[in-house]
């Protein structure tokens, strides 16, 4: 079946200005967590939903940064007033049941982001 | 609070060679450890997991993983390297309760013909 998808592959925008990421995950999972990974460093976690639930957003470096999950599936990552820094690759994994300990997650093949 | 550890940041071996990428892993409750991998321009893949089972634990393409406590230590292996296993390598801790995932820093691993 088909894999964890997200949208845009590439993203360029200007320093000051709003994006949006999205993710698709694999059909039926209920559990969807967002990544950031910045080059030579591995993901670092940013937001885990459990449904249409932000059940951990622990990892959101500040308010600028804001995820939903509103039907239960795709889900979407904002970012607003983009700075250079928010730049790397930005990723989502999803898994089938509770995401709990130990559950394997499925990851997308990220969005890049480069803020100029 | 949960952290990892893999020790050095490349590794580079022959083909048909032992591979060896470390990982050591700092957790204050009973860890789940797996290990991903990652190829250019795809998403991370599991290669395999330790959930309180077995401490020898094997996955896919040959590779495996012994978990040591008293070293907490989770170290992947593979007996005989080929090519196509060239790629980055993340080791990764979650566990007490929570539903992150901690990430190591990766390893890339190159293989020499």
């Amino acid at each position: 079946g088909a894999g964890v998808s997200q949208t845009p592959s590439n993203k360029v925008t200007e320093k000051g200005k709003y994006v949006e990421l999205r993710c698709d995950p694999i059909s039926g999972h209920t559990a969807l967590y967002w990544y950031r990974q910045s080059l030579g460093q591995g993901p670092e976690f940013l937001i885990y939903f459990q449904g249409t639930g932000a059940a951990d957003d622990s990892g959101l470096p500040n308010d600028r940064f804001f995820a939903v999950r509103p039907e239960g599936s795709v889900s979407t990552l904002k970012i607003q007033r983009t700075e250079r820094g928010d730049s790397a690759v930005y990723l989502c994994a999803s898994s089938p049941n509770s995401g709990g300990e130990g559950e394997t997650q499925y990851f997308g093949p990220g969005t890049r982001l480069l803020v100029l | 609070a949960q952290s990892v550890t893999q020790l050095g940041s490349h590794v580079s071996v022959s083909e048909g060679a032992l591979v060896l990428l470390r990982c050591n892993y700092s957790s204050s409750v009973p860890p789940y450890l797996f290990w991903y991998v990652q190829y250019p321009n795809q998403g991370l893949q599991l290669l395999l997991k330790y959930t309180s089972a077995a401490t020898l634990v094997k996955g896919i393409n040959g590779f495996e993983a012994e978990f040591k406590k008293s070293e907490t230590s989770f170290h992947l292996t593979k007996p005989s390297a080929h090519m196509s296993d060239a790629a980055e390598y993340f080791c990764a801790v979650s566990g007490g309760g929570g539903f992150k995932t901690i990430f190591g820093a990766g390893t890339r691993l190159f293989v020499k013909a």
